[in-house]
Order: structure tokens, then sequence, then C-alpha cells
């Protein structure tokens, strides 16, 4: 699975979008981006994933570079309880790569 | 009613004891999975079942043994617990089968501390 590069941390007006980068200059055709984030002291948890085509759904969207070499994570409306580790993992279509590779992820710090 | 859920949520015991965490997931998947993070944060698959069978194993001591009894639950027994093992253990299920079905969803997690 192709490596990720994400900004160690970010802040964010409660209220305003947060735009989370991630550098996957080595991803492959067959390889999607996924994101997730962990919640202080939480699980891990599935926020979205895409291939090539920007996605959207009830908490994020996705924008994806033509190139596929980097995407944005986009929270419209930040609130406090975004505040998390978000995590940009790179992942294969194979059957045989189920796990995920965390990386060191973005601590984002929403503040009032 | 929790989809993915881990117990102990604590676990304090002393070096060389020997332990089980549970997990039991609720969903309907097939594939279960076993992550530790260190006190680093650092997220590191450790296992996985799919269907009761091993599927993933990522050079994990032979002191951690997981057991699949059915495919809604994973248990994970460690023996001789050492310093080194203190961390928070996830678990986590999904589907297997095609990136868009293996979406996973994690428990709350067990905070293992070895004294």
């Amino acid at each position: 699975d192709a490596k990720t590069t994400q900004p160690p941390s970010m802040d964010c007006a409660e209220g305003r979008a947060a735009n989370l980068p991630c550098n996957h200059s080595t991803i492959s055709g067959n390889e999607y981006v996924y994101w997730y984030r962990q919640i202080h002291s939480q699980g891990p948890q599935y926020i979205i994933h895409g291939l090539k085509n920007n996605e959207t759904n009830e908490m994020a969207s996705l924008i994806i570079t033509e190139d596929r070499k980097s995407s944005t994570l986009i929270l419209p409306h930040a609130t406090l309880r975004d505040t998390a580790v978000y995590y940009c993992i790179v992942r294969s279509r194979s059957y045989n790569t189920d796990k995920l590779i965390f990386g060191t992820g973005t601590r984002l710090q929403v503040f009032p | 009613d929790t989809a993915v859920s881990q117990t102990p949520k604590y676990l304090v015991t002393q070096m060389g004891n020997d332990k089980s965490i549970k997990c039991e997931q609720n969903l309907g998947h097939d594939t279960m999975y076993w992550y530790k993070q260190d006190s680093k944060k650092f997220l590191k698959i450790m296992f996985s079942y799919n269907n009761k069978e091993l599927i993933i194993n990522e050079t994990v001591p032979n002191r951690f043994s997981p057991k699949s009894p059915d495919k809604a639950h994973l248990n994970l027994h460690i023996n001789s617990l050492e310093l080194g093992d203190s961390a928070v253990y996830f678990c986590a299920s999904s589907h297997r089968g095609g990136v868009a079905k293996n979406i996973q969803y994690f428990g709350a997690g067990t905070r293992l501390s070895v004294l």
C-alpha cells in the first residue's frame, strides 16, 4: 500500500471549514484513499473513501486531485466534537489486504 | 446497541500473568481484527480472522493467541504478560471482499496496563 504524508497538526475555528490535506504521490491505479478519525480515547471511526472522483457524505467531502497524488478531506462546518486525529490511508482493492495501515495522522484542534 | 463491544475496558495486571480480552460484533460481518495502539499512539494491525480462519498475522509474538469461536466473536489471549504489552487494544470488524464493503468498525478499546 502506498505511503501517505499528512501535516502533524492543524487548527480550525468552530463553524468554519476544516481542510485536511494528504499526499500520496506513489498511489497506484487500484488503490483507494480512505479517511478515518480517532477522537480522544475512542476507537477509530470511518469517515469517507474514494478512488478518483470527489465524494461527499453526511460527515465530510473528499477531493482527490486529477493525478490522484494528493487529496483533501473537508469538514464543512467544524464543531468542537470534530477535534480528533485524522488518518489518511491508501488501500489496495485486493482481497488479501484487508488491514488498515495507520500513519501518524493530523491532529485537528477545533477552537471556539 | 453497541456494534463492536470489547471487554474489559480497563485491565491492570502483573508481569507474567495470563489475560484475555473479548470482542463481539453484532453487525453481521464476516471479518474481525485486533489492532494495538502503543504509548506513542501508533496503531498497528495484529491479527485478522475471516469466518473463524486466520488470514493476517503480523509477526506478533506467540504469547498472543487469538481465538474465534464464531464469526461474531474474536478473543485475544495473552500469556506471560510483559511490560511492553501495555497498550490500548482495539477490536474491529468488517465485511470482506471489495473495497466498498471493507469499511472497518472499531470497538472502544481495552486499555491494558502491565505492572
